[in-house]
């Protein structure tokens, strides 16, 4: 069992729809990790949080901790939000990122 | 630079050459990570440095893969007689500390012929 889990694995909509990722971690953790990777393939933190929730712009993030569990959610999607998104963790007992296996998101016009 | 740069972007070799790829973290970021990224797949992590010390080299897959930074700054991976295998995207990140959020520059990728 991956220590970090996504879901849904793909997932395509219609622009303006609110989108809905989820992530599951199995261990102990000091934070956790948003990313999004372009197709050009570059990557790019969009939050790192370890408790409650955080808002950047149409990208909101929570996180609980007691059920180890974290969602991202982007509000009236666009075509432009099309990327994979990856979930990552970070614990105190180590700097390595443990990384999900990413959500890929296509935004239909 | 405003952020993290990586060179080369795109590099061609010939299996048993060797490779060097370079990172130029951000300015002041102490913290200097290095990923391996596979077509399809979710980054590995190969190495982290703290300023100079390279702190942990768990993830090297194995003694031809090597990395420094001796100044606290620039770091270079380097690749000693590449195999096939060895073909992925490279990518470095850099962070202010331990618990900051990384950055990523915008990786090599590496083919080996």
């Amino acid at each position: 069992k991956n220590e970090v889990e996504q879901s849904p694995q793909n997932l395509t909509a219609q622009e303006g729809e609110f989108i809905t990722i989820n992530c599951s971690y199995s261990v102990g953790i000091s934070a956790l990790h948003w990313l999004q990777q372009h197709p050009g393939g570059g990557i790019v933190s969009l939050f790192m949080l370890s408790s409650g929730k955080k808002k950047h712009g149409r990208l909101i993030a929570t996180i609980n901790i007691q059920e180890k569990h974290s969602s991202l959610h982007i509000t009236a999607s666009h075509p432009r939000d099309s990327a994979v998104y990856i979930c990552a963790v970070s614990m105190d007992s180590n700097y390595q990122l443990i990384w999900g296996a990413g959500t890929k998101l296509i935004i239909k016009p | 630079g405003a952020g993290v740069s990586q060179s080369p972007r795109y590099k061609v070799t010939k299996r048993g050459q060797d490779v060097a790829l370079r990172c130029d973290p951000i300015s002041g970021h102490v913290s200097l990570y290095w990923y391996r990224q596979a077509l399809g797949q979710g980054p590995e992590f190969l190495t982290y440095f703290n300023y100079e010390a390279q702190q942990d080299k768990s993830g090297l897959p194995n003694d031809r893969f090597s990395a420094e930074r001796p100044e606290g700054s620039i770091s270079t991976l380097t690749i000693q007689r590449t195999e096939q295998r060895d073909s992925a995207m490279y990518r470095c990140a850099s962070s202010l500390g331990t618990s900051g959020v990384p950055y990523f520059g915008p990786g090599t990728r590496l083919t080996v012929t």
